[in-house]
């Protein structure tokens, strides 16, 4: 149990184009989803918290204009990077909690090329 | 913010060699997950703890919520080659994690 995928696994876009991730809890329902970031041999850096069906809570320095955040359903979140631009390339990974526990499953991530 | 203190950084080790890492923090945690990562892939939970004292088992994995919330240690017991990866810690408060910046470990078969 506890499965959670993303889509898609790569990808690479122009610079000033707009890319969206989706965040799916398969087998659970999941009120808060999670998203991180992370640099190459570095620790996972929270984005931002998704709450199904109300604004994302973004951390300091996140801009939350350059990455929209939708949490439509309890087993979906999308994250979209606004006008693209080589900084933002990363490896992009979500999560999500099970049942308010701190107990979070993560995706296997999406590497984000920005050309 | 809250930041968690994760060592040793890396540790290289041979096969069948038992392997202790830690958290520690200045902050109180309700939580403490331990996690491993592949490369290119999401971290994989293997523990979690929630109860100062807790030590919880997995397999070859140890885990212990240390008593003034402030700690915690995985333990891993007769390392084989695929115990190869980053094992981060994170610490539940505030309705988050903060995850330590992660121990390389490598399994010399």
């Amino acid at each position: 149990g506890a499965v959670v995928s993303q889509h898609p696994s790569w990808v690479i876009c122009k610079s000033g184009t707009s890319v969206k991730i989706e965040c799916r809890s398969l087998d659970f329902q999941a009120t808060t989803m999670f998203w991180y970031r992370q640099f190459p041999k570095k620790s996972l850096m929270l984005m931002a918290t998704s709450n199904e069906g109300s604004k994302a809570t973004y951390e300091q320095g996140v801009e939350k204009d350059k990455f929209l955040i939708n949490h439509a359903s309890l087993t979906l979140s999308t994250l979209t990077v606004t006008s693209a631009h080589p900084e933002d390339s990363s490896f992009y990974i979500c999560s999500a909690e099970v049942r308010s526990s701190y107990e979070q499953y993560f995706g296997p991530g999406t590497r984000l090329t920005v050309t | 913010g809250q930041q968690l203190n994760q060592s040793p950084q890396s540790m290289f080790i041979q096969e069948g060699e038992d392997v202790s890492m830690n958290c520690t923090s200045s902050s109180i945690f309700n939580t403490w997950l331990w996690y491993k990562q592949d490369p290119g892939e999401g971290p994989v939970l293997l523990i979690a703890l929630y109860k100062a004292g807790e030590l919880t088992s997995n397999g070859r994995l140890t885990a212990q919520f240390g008593i003034t919330r402030k700690d915690s240690f995985l333990n891993i017991s007769a390392s084989i080659p695929s115990d190869v990866g980053i094992y981060f810690c994170g610490g539940g408060s505030n309705y988050k994690l903060t995850f330590g910046k992660g121990t390389l470990l490598t399994v010399n078969p």
